[in-house]
């Protein structure tokens, strides 16, 4: 069965320093990987996937996310953090057992301080 | 432009009044779902859709029912809603991938409050 463990609820950078959200999955077969986030009041809006090409995906924003499945992890990371980073970020997991289901992640909400 | 809209956007209702929050899509999209979302528990699927009269239980279906008429729309309806149904919901689409999910494209919510 498909899951998601994202952890760490809430993750605080200063502006400039690395980002790193961690994602873990658990799929049976090859899976679809997803990084979503939501920034206040929207609903959310894809940041990248990793669809079995390349293992290293980039995104929008700067952001991007190296699928890992030794480690059955797919973390999204952005070398700078910006102020307007600040949101809540959902990793997902799609697979063929799923039956046409995305299972989320709880979350991650991401603060960045002046 | 490509979008799915929901209405409406807030709505405070009583305990027991039937309610429908409708879904629409412009892309064509094979799949659609409704999620709510609760501080702390992430996004739970509710019901989703393969296609035009296809329609499946997620992971909380309790207490809601779906109808997929038409490929663009896909209501949600709550017919006696409870407090513990308060809550911010979603509605979603996408094109199915190879027995798979692909990218999913969110309405903006709709916050609900059953008093």
């Amino acid at each position: 069965a498909q899951s998601v463990t994202q952890l760490g609820s809430h993750v605080s950078v200063s502006e400039g320093a690395l980002v790193l959200l961690r994602c873990n999955y658990s799929s049976s077969v090859p899976p679809y990987l997803f990084w979503y986030v939501q920034y206040p009041n929207q609903g959310l809006q894809l940041l990248l996937k990793y669809t079995s090409a390349a293992t290293l995906v980039k995104g929008i924003n700067g952001f991007e996310a190296e699928f890992k499945k030794s480690e059955t992890s797919f973390h999204l990371t952005k070398p700078s953090a910006h102020m307007s980073d600040a949101a809540e970020y959902f990793c997902a997991v799609s697979d063929q057992t799923g039956g046409f289901k995305t299972i989320f992640g709880a979350g991650t909400r991401l603060f960045v301080k002046a | 432009e490509a979008q799915v809209t929901q209405n409406p956007r807030y709505l405070i209702t009583v305990t027991g009044k039937k309610l429908t929050v409708t879904c629409s899509q412009n892309m064509n999209h094979e799949y659609m779902s409704w999620y709510r979302q609760d501080p702390g528990l992430g996004l739970r699927q509710i019901y989703y859709s393969m296609n035009v009269e296809v329609t499946d239980k997620g992971d909380v279906p309790e207490g809601y029912k779906v109808s997929r008429k038409e490929k663009r729309n896909f209501p949600l309806i709550l017919e006696s809603p409870s407090p513990n149904q308060t809550s911010l919901y979603f509605c979603a689409s996408s094109f199915i991938d190879g027995g798979r999910n692909n990218e999913q494209f969110f309405g903006p919510g709709t916050r609900l409050t059953v008093l």
